[in-house]
């Protein structure tokens, strides 16, 4: 069975750039997550989606944004890159409400390099 | 804030020797507990986790943890480590309250030498 897949693996921006990331869930999770793990740092929650509906944001600007199609799969976007976004986002998936379990298949994220 | 904390950010340790990577959380309400380990260029996956009930977990490959209230701590051990067990191990945190967001500790990288 096809795990949580991420596109691009790595890919690198300039500053004031934008990107867009691409996330595939597990074939039947509904739940999607996003993490950002800077380096050196542990994941920090970005955002969770469910039924294309936003279900939690953490503490990021309003240039990062994402959304869930009707297939589940998910974007992240972020606008006006800054250095400091190089990180790895990582994003996962879970079935309804096994997120708060620690339930969460992660893939092995999109390195963003921001120059 | 609730937080996570993570006191060792590297543990280097010979193969089979013991091992306990320390974690403390920071919390006035019921919690959720978890350890995910991060194999080089691998996502994190979910190695054990405390809901409720016993307050000692064990993970399918020798890994246990185990919650203290009073001490409001989750660490994790293990007797005798092998070298695929290098890898990074972050301590998480669910805070309930119907949200589904996990708090992560900044990780502990465990170092297995022969």
């Amino acid at each position: 069975d096809a795990g949580v897949t991420q596109s691009p693996t790595h890919l690198i921006k300039t500053r004031g750039q934008q990107v867009t990331l691409r996330c595939s869930p597990i074939s039947g999770h509904k739940s999607v997550s996003w993490y950002q793990q800077v380096l050196g740092q542990g994941p920090q929650f970005i955002f969770q989606y469910y039924e294309k509906e936003e279900r939690g944001r953490g503490n990021f600007p309003d240039r990062f944004s994402a959304r869930q199609f009707p297939n589940y799969s998910s974007e992240l976007n972020v606008n006006a890159l800054l250095l400091g976004d190089s990180a790895l986002y990582l994003c996962a998936s879970s079935l309804p409400g096994r997120a708060s379990t620690g339930e969460l298949f992660f893939g092995e994220g999109s390195r963003l390099t921001v120059l | 804030a609730q937080s996570v904390t993570q006191l060792d950010s590297q543990v280097p340790v010979f193969e089979e020797a013991p091992v306990e990577l320390r974690c403390n959380y920071s919390s006035s309400v019921s919690v959720y507990l978890f350890w995910y380990v991060q194999y080089p260029n691998q996502g994190l996956q979910l190695l054990l986790k405390y809901l409720s009930g016993s307050t000692l977990v064990e993970s399918i490959n020798g890994f246990e943890a185990e919650f203290n209230k009073s001490q409001t701590s989750f660490h994790l051990r293990k007797p005798s480590v092998h070298i695929s067990d290098t890898a990074e191990y972050f301590c998480a945190a669910n805070l309930g309250g119907g949200s589904e967001k996990l708090v992560f500790g900044k990780g502990t990288k465990l170092t297995v030498n022969p």
